[in-house]
């Protein structure tokens, strides 16, 4: 059930561009996008509907693939604070939520 | 503008005691969340509340495992008889309607079961 995400791990520089990809064998209905440093809580950063609205907070894109049930996070002119650990995350059956495997993105000067 | 507070931040607990690890959700939030994080991994869900009612409880990893929000604010997790394995960082979680929507954190609680 739980959604599977690549890279593992990505290293830029700062500038540099990058995606992640997140894929599902479930349907999925939405899907979140959070990013977790170290030693701190998750912070989230969208949400895609299915249908194609999106929101979110900060100036980084996504898309959404209902029938290929996949979702990716684009980050643009990275910065060295968006280091961090990516998670998507899509609610399931019931009331439950699954988070992805995770994308640890390090961005360095 | 208070957000999520946990409390204890950190727990350190003999195997076999018990503990119990609370959870403030922002005032007004309908929706609340309990994962499980362990080192290196993604937070797993253990269980979800609609306010005052235990709507999911599937993630519970055991029977030790108990959560309740009795006045749909405040909830508690409660482990009894806490084993290693259970040695992981607890979230908590709230959002403002439905579990679909945006989840503000707390800063997790980390249990060590020695």
């Amino acid at each position: 059930q739980q959604p599977v995400q690549s890279p593992q791990a990505v290293i830029l520089r700062e500038g540099e561009d990058a995606v992640i990809n997140c894929s599902s064998s479930k349907a999925l209905y939405s899907v979140h996008w959070y990013r977790q440093k170290h030693g701190e809580a998750p912070v989230f950063l969208m949400i895609l509907l299915k249908g194609g609205e999106q929101k979110g907070h900060e100036k980084i894109s996504a898309s959404f693939n209902e029938k290929k049930q996949q979702s990716s996070l684009y980050l643009t002119a990275s910065q060295l604070s968006y280091s961090g650990t990516y998670f998507c995350g899509t609610p399931a059956a019931g009331n439950q939520f699954y988070f992805g495997t995770g994308t640890s993105l390090t961005v360095i000067p | 503008g208070a957000g999520v507070s946990q409390s204890p931040r950190y727990k350190v607990a003999k195997r076999g005691q018990d503990v119990a690890l609370r959870c403030d959700p922002i005032s007004g939030h309908v929706s609340l969340f309990w994962y499980q994080q362990a080192l290196g991994q993604g937070p797993e869900f253990l269980t979800y509340f609609q306010n005052e009612a235990q709507l999911d409880k599937s993630g519970l990893p055991s029977d030790r495992f108990f959560a309740e929000r009795p006045e749909g604010s405040v909830s508690t997790l409660k482990i009894q008889r806490t084993q290693q394995e259970d040695s992981a960082v607890y979230l908590c979680a709230s959002s403002l309607g439905s579990g679909g929507n945006e989840q503000f954190f707390g800063p997790g609680t980390r249990l060590t079961v020695l």
